[in-house]
């Protein structure tokens, strides 16, 4: 079925570390959301990438989406301890299509 | 962004009461509602997709029964838990999304996330 896969599940790092999460899906998606969730908090919307290949960046982040639109990944440059929380991705596979979430990226920033 | 509404936050049941929980986008008008349910460090379960005037879409193995879904205009959606168990205490949060066109197809914009309620259920 439409599954959307995301690791790893947990990452600790030294601020200033720079932290990567993956979602990866079997089967081609339509566009692909990334959102994150702070502690106690409810998701809020990162960005949107629809077109393969596409990267986009905000400030220290950088959003990839694969060539095949199968894979995504968002990628901190030096986190601070700001960036704490968890990280989804959420996929669409057609037009129209409801949001399958990945199962997050927990990310802890240690001063 | 867009902002919308969850109440209550929070709220504290005993067993085999109904909640109600509304949803409501504040500042547009949101074609479609979704009811979301979280466990503590677990991802976000679609329940439902609820679309103005029009029964609510279930996903698999949520009980239209029990989890009753109301969207009576463009900025108010309303769950309610009937008859609720301890094993429903959960963070249910609620998204609103404008659809645009891509071609002649809907697409979901991006969703806007109400704060959540969290229940427990005694």
């Amino acid at each position: 079925g439409q599954q959307v896969m995301q690791i790893p599940q947990y990452q600790h790092v030294q601020e200033g570390e720079d932290f990567t999460t993956y979602c990866n899906s079997s089967t081609t998606l339509s566009n692909i959301q990334w959102y994150k969730q702070r502690p106690g908090g409810h998701p809020v919307f990162l960005i949107q990438l629809v077109k393969s290949g596409e990267v986009k960046k905000q400030k220290r982040l950088t959003f990839q989406f694969g060539e095949a639109k199968k894979n995504s990944s968002l990628h901190i440059t030096a986190t601070q301890t700001t960036d704490v929380g968890t990280y989804f991705c959420a996929g669409i596979y057609n037009q129209g299509g409801k949001l399958i979430f990945g199962q997050g990226t927990e990310l802890s920033v240690k001063p | 962004g867009a902002v919308v509404s969850q109440h209550p936050s929070w709220v504290i049941c005993k067993s085999g009461t109904s909640v109600k929980i509304e949803c409501r986008s504040l500042d547009f008008q949101a074609t479609t509602m979704f009811w979301y349910r979280q466990f503590p460090k677990q991802s976000l379960m679609l329940m439902a997709t609820s679309n103005e005037g029009s029964k609510a879409t279930y996903e698999q193995g949520v009980e239209k029964d029990k989890f009753l879904i109301n969207h009576a205009s463009l900025t108010l959606s309303t769950l309610t838990v009937t008859s609720a168990h301890p094993e429903d205490s959960s963070f249910y949060i609620c998204s609103a999304s404008s659809v645009g066109l891509a071609g002649v197809m809907p697409t979901y914009n991006e969703q806007f996330f109400g704060p959540g309620t969290r229940l427990t259920v005694l």
